[in-house]
């Protein structure tokens, strides 16, 4: 079975510091892929990354970058220089195609930078 | 490019009543649908999940129903709505060029049952 933990509930930052959000993953198939969204206070969920269980090079997207190591089963992410507008909770997600590709999200992680 | 819309954004609606929420995809064929709900303060749980026209899984069982008449069309009702039925619906789609593993999610709406 497909697991995601994301042990931090709460972050709080103030603006300009870096956060790193953890996230671990649990599954049985050799073909699967990664996820991170952000739910800002609007609701909608915003798609941020995906990355496929082949693919274990790093990633930086601006301020964001994203740590994916296969031998401890983590795919962590980093806000860099932090801004109010991070503000949000981020949920780290795992799928495969044995389960028609549907997500098993983790608990999420609530980001407060404060000014 | 593909945009999804969910309606309506917001409903407040008595226990016992009925409900039908309406979620549609646009710039993109054969998506696979799905929709979760998320309770106050939760993480996201997968209610039903579609690959195809007709095609329903059902994740959890419970008083909702989902149904999808038309390719990118995918519909939530319910015939009596308990007070756990609150929270948040978001509506995602998967598929088209980029693969059917990321999903694009909705705006949601937002569920008070009183």
């Amino acid at each position: 079975a497909q697991k995601v933990t994301q042990a931090q509930t709460e972050i709080s930052v103030v603006e300009k510091e870096d956060v790193t959000l953890d996230c671990v993953y649990e599954t049985r198939d050799t073909t699967y892929y990664l996820f991170w969204y952000k739910q800002p206070p609007s609701g909608e969920l915003v798609f941020l990354i995906r990355r496929n269980s082949f693919d274990e090079q790093n990633e930086i997207s601006g301020r964001y970058s994203w740590n994916f190591q296969k031998s401890t089963s983590s795919f962590n992410f980093t806000i860099t220089a932090s801004q109010v507008v991070d503000s949000a909770v981020y949920f780290c997600a795992l799928s495969d195609p044995v389960n028609d590709y549907k997500l098993s999200f983790g608990a999420g992680t609530t980001v407060t930078v404060r000014a | 490019s593909q945009t999804i819309h969910q309606w309506p954004a917001t409903l407040v609606q008595p226990v016992g009543s009925p409900l039908s929420l309406e979620c549609t995809v646009e710039g993109t064929s054969n998506p696979n649908l799905y929709w979760y709900r998320q309770a106050a303060g939760r993480g996201l749980q997968l209610l039903f999940y579609s690959v195809g026209i007709g095609q329903i899984s059902s994740e959890v069982p419970q008083n909702l129903s989902a149904s999808r008449p038309q390719d990118r069309q995918f519909i939530l009702s319910s015939k009596k709505l308990l007070l756990s039925d609150s929270g948040f619906y978001l509506c995602a789609w998967g598929g088209g060029a980029g693969g059917p593993y990321t999903q694009y999610f909705g705006p949601g709406t937002r569920l008070t049952v009183l």
